[in-house]
């Protein structure tokens, strides 16, 4: 049971380099979301997306954009990386809204040196 | 301030039950959920409940929910080591999920 699945695990960039996370989910999910979880904090929803072609900006979209072409893949992109970007991502979905229980990936750490 | 509140830290020895308590601010929160975080990984969905429910219990889970005060509290009977983590109370708030910060749960032999 795949889930949903992130790639990479890791990664480390240099500022103003740019990267994409990966997320892919196989449960046929409409709504799928992007968090981004800093120590000692609860999540922050960074971006979402209720559909193929249809995104929106969460609480803390600056530097970064999204896409959704497919049902299944949502992935996050950092342009100009920053080290205020550093941080746990987390890919989820749920089935229909936001009230519906969500799925998570197992995050990419990601370090902007 | 956060909307949705929890204490940091527990400590429980193994054996023993844990509580673990939440606050919310939106009255109008339709579900309202706990989730496990364990080191490094994902947030893992243990229960969750209705807000016309008082009360939902899940083998060793119990979730207790008092609307009036906007308290939230998971009980885990019979803690074991392998319930160690971080514990995440999350409603669903104006269309998003609204996370708290985290409760790290440690059990002691």
């Amino acid at each position: 049971n795949a889930g949903v699945t992130q790639t990479p695990k890791f990664r480390i960039l240099k500022i103003g380099q740019s990267m994409t996370l990966q997320c892919t989910q196989d449960m046929n999910h409409n709504y799928m979301y992007w968090y981004r979880q800093d120590p000692g904090m609860g999540l922050k929803l960074i971006y979402y997306s209720v559909g193929a072609g249809i995104t929106d900006k969460g609480e803390v979209p600056n530097g970064y954009n999204v896409s959704r072409s497919t049902t299944e893949d949502f992935p996050l992109r950092l342009e100009l990386a920053a080290p205020s970007q550093t941080s746990v991502y987390f890919c989820a979905s749920s089935q229909a809204d936001f009230n519906q229980p969500q799925h998570f990936g197992d995050g990419t750490r990601l370090s902007i040196l | 301030g956060e909307d949705v509140e929890q204490s940091l830290f527990l400590s429980v020895r193994e054996g023993d039950s844990s509580v673990i308590n939440c606050t919310y601010t939106d009255s109008s929160s339709t579900y309202l959920y706990w989730y496990k975080q364990e080191p490094g990984a994902g947030l893992q969905l243990l229960t969750y409940i209705f807000s016309n429910m008082d009360m939902k219990q899940d083998q060793r889970l119990t979730v207790l929910l008092n609307k009036k005060d906007k308290h939230l509290s998971l009980r885990i009977a019979d803690t074991q080591t392998g319930d160690s983590a971080i514990y995440f109370c999350a409603e669903s708030s104006w269309g998003k999920l609204q996370f708290g910060a985290g409760t790290q749960v440690v059990v002691t032999p």
